[in-house]
């Protein structure tokens, strides 16, 4: 089965822009996260999407959003763009109901602010 | 809350040594555990994991026992390679979509 993929692979942008990240999950799963890693830090948890709603949020500001779409592939939005929001960013996915699946990772989007 | 609560890094190893990287939880109900390595440059790959209580995860040679009386899954491998060299994350599933994860362990094993 085809994993998780996200485009773009790498994406820089200006401060104060507005950057797009975009994930497909696993065919036949319905559950979106979204994860946050700054460089040589552990992952920060910003976004789950499930059935095209949000069902939880980190603790992000409000210019981090995203969506969800009918076919359960996702968005993230960063609007404003700060030097810090410079990070590797990873969406995962999960089937729906059990409740022993794990999260399966695609391979992030770079995002360099300049 | 729900939280994992992971060994400190970095850990530097030589080749052939045993390796173990300590992980403890805190669930209220009945946790899935996890254990994830992330390479340069990737995303987090699933190594193993464990859905219940004295189940052995295995994988690659590493291996991770799901102990409910010490809420721990500690990673461990008799012999470390250099390609194992890596970051690895504990993380445990509860409440049907929750996860919740440790703030990884940086391991470098030299020849």
């Amino acid at each position: 089965e085809a994993g998780v993929t996200q485009s773009p692979t790498h994406l820089i942008k200006t401060r104060g822009q507005q950057a797009t990240l975009r994930c497909s999950p696993i065919s036949g799963h319905t559950s979106v996260y979204w994860y946050q890693q700054a460089l040589g830090l552990g992952l920060q948890f910003l976004l789950w999407y499930d059935e095209g709603e949000e069902r939880n949020r980190g603790n992000f500001p409000p210019r981090f959003s995203g969506r969800q779409f009918p076919n359960y592939s996702s968005e993230l939005n960063v609007n404003a763009l700060e030097l810090e929001d410079s990070a590797l960013y990873l969406c995962a996915s999960s089937s729906p109901g059990t409740g022993n699946s794990p999260l399966h990772f695609g391979n992030g989007t770079r995002l360099t602010v300049t | 809350g729900d939280s994992v609560t992971q060994m400190e890094g970095p850990v530097t190893l030589s080749e052939e040594a045993f390796l173990t990287i300590n992980c403890t939880y805190t669930a209220t109900g009945y946790p899935s555990l996890f254990w994830y390595v992330q390479y340069p440059g990737e995303g987090l790959q699933l190594l193993l994991k464990a859905t219940k209580a004295d189940d052995k995860g295995s994988n690659k040679g590493f291996e991770a026992t799901y102990r409910k009386e010490t809420t721990s899954f500690h990673l461990e491998k008799g012999s470390v390679q250099v390609s194992d060299s890596a970051v690895y994350f504990c993380a445990l599933r509860i409440g049907g979509n929750q996860f919740y994860f440790g703030t990884g362990t940086s391991l470098t094993v030299i020849p």
